[in-house]
């Protein structure tokens, strides 16, 4: 079926370790987001690409970057993890004005 | 600045009807989204206004007043499993494809 796949689903990381995490879609949507969501908070939106064009959201941390090398794939880099990045991290796809699709999200830990 | 209100918690018994409000102040308007969240899992798309009225699918329903900035998600015939969050979400403007969510509205259905 064509959907949204985050790897991996759950990552535990260390203080200020590097780590990665990646969303591929088979839908062809020319709009891919990222969104950290924390206990009981809404998501909030911390990138959008449309097509190669990079979006960053105004108060989102110098630490957290981005990459879409292709239609398909996107990553979310955060460079040196705090304790207050552990949070679940939500991959989205759409084509314009249109509804998201989310990935199933990826639960991160910082130890 | 951008707000979308709802209520924290709310509490329903198995066959009834609820009604979640979500209110919202935005630079501008271009849809608002109903989204159900199960914890620890992605938010899955349930409704879609964007005119003014009613739109029905199935047990659910969404209500859109742009005048009065105001919507809601009516829920018939509860089921258990429809104990979740319900996220409203705002695409606030014409020329940006993101979508600003509310914190969620944490339904829980009694049998």
């Amino acid at each position: 079926d064509a959907m949204v796949i985050q790897n991996p689903r759950y990552q535990v990381t260390q203080f200020g370790k590097p780590v990665t995490l990646s969303c591929s879609q088979t839908l062809n949507h020319n709009v891919m987001y990222w969104y950290q969501q924390k206990s009981s908070q809404a998501p909030k939106l911390l990138f959008h690409y449309y097509d190669k064009d990079f979006n960053n959201e105004a108060d989102t941390p110098d630490n957290f970057q981005s990459r879409r090398p292709n239609t398909s794939f996107c990553f979310l880099d955060i460079r040196s993890p705090g304790l207050g990045d552990a949070a679940m991290y939500l991959c989205a796809t759409s084509h314009v004005d249109e509804k998201l699709f989310f990935g199933s999200g990826t639960q991160l830990s910082v130890l | 600045g951008q707000n979308i209100d709802q209520p924290t918690e709310m509490t329903a018994t198995e066959g009834a009807i609820v009604q979640i409000n979500c209110t919202y102040q935005t630079s501008g308007f271009n849809g608002l989204f109903w989204y159900q969240q199960h914890a620890g899992e992605a938010p899955t798309f349930l409704s879609y206004n964007v005119l003014d009225g009613l739109e029905e699918k199935g047990r659910f329903s969404s209500f859109l007043s742009r005048s009065k900035g105001y919507s809601y998600l009516l829920l018939k015939e509860l089921q258990m499993k429809d104990s979740a969050s319900y996220l409203c979400a705002v695409r606030a403007s014409y020329n940006t494809d993101k979508l600003i969510f509310g914190t969620g509205t944490r339904l829980q259905v009694f049998p």
